[in-house]
């Protein structure tokens, strides 16, 4: 079974331009979310997509939004990029329920100039 | 209210020594702590998870302790390994994995 893949791995954009990641999750899961991860403020959860809909949300200013698709995959966009945006993201998917396993992608790493 | 707490930041141990890693929550509402291990490069894998109504939880070398009273786990790792060497990172999230709140990590290096 193929993992969660993220594209593009790395990106380098400039200050005020806006960012597209994407995020396919593993075959047959519906939950997908997105976490920030940076040395200062650690692993952060940003929001978490069911069924094409917007379930929780962490945080984080408006220039952070998403959406998924009807076949579970997402994307995450970053609008007006400041370089405090530079992290890796990092897409996990699971399948609905309790207690069950998040697993994660590689992340993409941005970079923000 | 939804931070967990983990220490020690960075961990030294020889090959075949216990690793043992804190964290500490206040939200009762979590009811699912995960530990994950990341390795640099890659995301976070998930390496054991246990739900408050056990106090221990075992998978080979991993055993995760659980004292809810206290409002704390930890996680031990038997026999460390070097290639062990990893970031371990505790997490807690109520209901269901999709929304964790992270610890801060802890860089773990095994020495040969």
């Amino acid at each position: 079974k193929a993992g969660v893949t993220q594209t593009p791995r790395y990106l380098i954009k400039t200050r005020g331009q806006q960012v597209t990641l994407s995020c396919s999750p593993i075959s047959g899961h519906r939950s997908v979310s997105w976490y920030q991860q940076t040395p200062g403020q650690g692993l952060q959860f940003l929001f978490e997509y069911f069924s094409e809909t917007q379930r929780n949300k962490g945080n984080f200013p408006g220039r952070f939004s998403g959406r998924q698709f009807s076949n579970s995959r997402s994307e995450m966009n970053v609008s007006t990029l400041e370089l405090g945006d530079s992290a890796l993201y990092l897409c996990a998917s699971s399948y609905p329920g309790t207690m069950t396993e998040a697993f994660f992608g590689q992340g993409t790493r941005l970079t923000v100039v | 209210q939804q931070q967990v707490k983990q220490s020690p930041q960075s961990l030294i141990v020889q090959k075949g020594g216990i690793s043992i890693i804190n964290c500490a929550y206040e939200n009762t509402a979590f009811d699912y702590f995960p530990w994950y291990q990341q390795f640099p490069g890659k995301g976070p894998a998930l390496l054991i998870a246990i739900r408050p109504d056990v106090s221990e939880k075992k998978e080979g070398r991993f055993t995760i302790s659980f004292n809810k009273s206290a409002k704390q786990f930890s996680l031990h790792i038997m026999d460390s390994q070097p290639g062990d060497s990893a970031t371990y990172f505790c997490a807690a999230t109520p209901g269901s994995a999709r929304q964790l709140t992270f610890g801060s990590g802890t860089q773990l290096t095994v020495l040969p």
